[in-house]
């Protein structure tokens, strides 16, 4: 199993404050990374798919980076927003998904 | 667009029944959905693959009598925990894609409680 590794596991941040969080994963045989972000009682909704070394990609106030022969991906924030709280999965694709155990992030007012 | 839905969220079931979940997809064609179980506090695992009109493809340590699969049309797909038990108790969530592109489109997930 190629495990997928995410920190920290829960965060608690207050709004305006940026943040990140980290996705470790075996770097080698790379094919894909996706990032999802997963509210309470809604389905996991994804935010990137990341496939080349040094991808940077962005979707509003979230961006993320990826570095495959490292085996890690930053998930970035900022000026967190209350709304932002969730959970925020990552994924390697190895034929299947293979998820990380997220980190839940907590943004107070 | 892209949305999966799933049915029921919730459902509490006696041991030794069976309960049947759905994930359809509502606005697309997903040529495979994909079924997964979360354990308390752990990462999403992967039971099974799903593509319409075949048998589906389970993962190592799955039974696949236990847990029935059924992908009758390009948007939907159904789970049927046969004969369930407490330990069956979990939650799980489905998920849909289109051939040839990454996403996964996932469902809001069910929670299973056997009694």
């Amino acid at each position: 199993i190629l495990n997928v590794e995410q920190s920290p596991q829960s965060l608690h941040v207050q709004e305006g404050d940026s943040t990140n969080f980290t996705c470790s994963f075996p770097s080698s045989n790379f094919y894909a990374l996706h990032w999802y972000r997963w509210e309470t009682a809604k389905s996991p909704e994804a935010l990137f798919v990341m496939t080349l070394n040094g991808d940077e990609k962005k979707k509003g106030r979230i961006s993320a980076t990826l570095n495959t022969k490292e085996g890690y991906s930053y998930l970035y924030i900022k000026g967190s927003q209350p709304e932002d709280s969730a959970t925020y999965l990552c994924a390697r694709k190895w034929g299947k998904l293979i998820f990380g155990q997220g980190t839940e992030l907590s943004v107070k007012p | 667009g892209a949305v999966v839905s799933q049915h029921p969220s919730r459902v509490i079931c006696k041991s030794g029944t069976s309960v049947k979940i759905e994930c359809r997809s509502l606005d697309f064609q997903a040529t495979t959905m994909f079924w997964y179980r979360q354990f308390p506090k752990k990462s999403l695992m992967l039971m099974a693959t799903s593509n319409e009109g075949s048998k589906a493809t389970y993962e190592q340590g799955v039974e696949k009598d236990k847990f029935l699969i059924n992908h009758a049309s390009l948007t939907l797909s159904t789970l049927t925990v046969t004969s369930a038990h407490p330990e069956d108790s979990s939650f799980y969530i489905c998920s849909a894609k289109v051939s040839r592109v990454h996403e996964q489109y996932f469902g809001p997930g069910t929670r299973l409680t056997v009694t």
